[in-house]
């Protein structure tokens, strides 16, 4: 069965800096992987998703991520944080069907000025 | 156009009660998706629909929680005898087809059980 882990439940970083949030997955093939974003009172919005190719995929709101099959990672990463990519950020993954998404706990982004 | 839309945004109901939550789908999206947020935590999977039919129940809690949709339209996830474990956000997408594509995602039914 697929499963999804983000280690850190919560990230703190100052306005400006690079940021980096963890996720792993479990799954026998080849997933297909998505890192969502819950900003406060507005529904999940998809930042980037990985199915092929390229294992360096680029997302909206200039994030990006890394699929590294060795280590069962698909990090996300952007290079300066603005203060307003403070939010949870959802790591997913869905089996070769394609339909049963299975969504990490989630990461939540505080930025300080 | 128009995004997922779902009713009611909240909703407080007494222990044991029953409720229907609704959520319409975009337009021409034939995969439609339940999920159970519990507060502070991630998304549960509850049910999934390719068109009318839904090939995986499994993510349903237990029996009192069913679904259904009609066509490639609204879709109702109806929980009868509501528990106080029940409360949560209650979250639906669509996507145009099932096959890994982006989900997008309605507001959610906030569900508060007394």
């Amino acid at each position: 069965a697929q499963s999804v882990t983000q280690p850190d439940i919560h990230i703190t970083v100052s306005e400006g800096a690079s940021l980096e949030l963890r996720c792993n997955y479990s799954y026998g093939a080849t997933p297909y992987l998505f890192w969502y974003v819950q900003s406060p009172g507005q529904g999940l919005q998809l930042l980037l998703k990985y199915f092929s190719g390229d294992t360096l995929v680029q997302g909206i709101k200039g994030f990006e991520a890394e699929f590294k099959r060795s280590q069962s990672s698909f990090n996300l990463r952007k290079p300066s944080v603005h203060w307003s990519d403070a939010a949870e950020y959802f790591c997913a993954v869905a089996n070769t069907g394609g339909f049963k998404t299975i969504f990490g706990a989630g990461t939540r982004l505080f930025v300080k000025a | 156009g128009a995004g997922v839309s779902q009713s009611p945004s909240n909703k407080v109901t007494e222990k044991g009660k029953d409720v229907e939550l609704r959520c319409d789908p975009i337009s021409g999206h034939t995969a439609l998706y339940w999920y159970r947020q519990r507060l502070g935590q991630g998304l549960e999977f509850l049910i999934y629909f390719q068109g009318n039919s839904a090939p995986d129940k499994s993510g349903l809690p237990s029996d009192r929680f069913s679904a259904e949709r009609t066509g490639e339209s609204v879709s109702t996830l109806t929980i009868q005898r509501t528990q106080q474990e029940d409360s949560a956000v209650y979250l639906c997408a669509s996507s145009l087809v099932p096959r890994g594509d982006e989900q997008y995602f309605g507001p959610g039914t906030r569900l508060t059980v007394t």
